[in-house]
């Protein structure tokens, strides 16, 4: 089983539509770190947020939120109004303590490919 | 600009050649990371430093040999590869590994083996 599901391979919409990216994680771990990367054409991966496990407050920073719910294990990034620049690579990243409890380990999903055409 | 630079950008080699990939990062983090990212796979770790000391190595093949002389430049030294292994090749670094801690990426190296 996929520690990280991202369900949704590819989504195209029409610009100022809003998108709902999916991300669902599985862990046994009580700490553990979740994240959101934009990987845009030219390859980099940028770093857009960022929760911990006992942190459930949902976070808006301009067009993007995000819905973390332990309940569903699900941690889904919407994008409002979106933009052409929106356009990238996104992907979910669970982050969990190796064995030995010190050293953590990023497994990321294996992304959604946004297209917003104009 | 995100403070991790890698060169070369494009790489094409053939199966008997030996390069290597470079990665600086300018961000004065004390962990860095190898990761492979082919078409249609989630993202591969491949080594990780922490102050430079190598703390993972995910069953990678030996042609792929890592190499990390301080905690601001670490190396992927490539020999005798073969054509699966095309893909892009991205370091990242961050400040330790705790769980915390964003990871910064470089722009990748696009490697091509013939």
């Amino acid at each position: 089983a996929q520690k990280v599901t991202q369900a949704q391979t590819e989504i195209s919409v029409v610009e100022k539509e809003d998108v709902t990216l999916d991300c669902v994680y599985e862990t046994r771990d009580t700490t553990y770190y979740l994240f959101w990367y934009k990987q845009p054409p030219s390859g980099e991966l940028v770093f857009l947020i960022r929760r911990n496990s006992f942190d459930e407050q949902n976070e808006i920073s301009g067009r993007y939120s995000w819905n973390f719910q332990k309940s569903t294990s699900s941690f889904n990034f919407t994008i409002t109004a979106s933009q052409v620049v929106d356009s990238a690579v996104y992907f979910c990243a669970l982050s969990e303590a190796d064995s030995g409890g010190s050293n953590y380990k990023l497994t990321f999903g294996k992304g959604t490919l946004l297209t917003v055409n104009p | 600009e995100t403070g991790v630079t890698q060169t070369p950008r494009h790489l094409v080699m053939g199966m008997t050649n030996k390069k290597s990939l470079k990665c600086e990062q300018h961000l004065g983090h004390n962990a860095m990371y190898w990761y492979k990212q082919s078409a249609k796979k989630p993202l591969e770790l491949m080594f990780v430093y922490n102050f430079k000391e190598q703390t993972e190595n995910n069953s990678v093949p030996s042609r792929f040999s890592p190499e990390c002389p301080n905690s601001s430049h670490l190396f992927l030294h490539l020999h005798t590869l073969q054509p699966e292994d095309s893909a892009l090749y991205l370091c990242a670094s961050s400040q330790d590994r705790g769980g915390w801690n964003e990871q910064f990426f470089g722009p990748g190296t696009r490697l091509t083996v013939l």
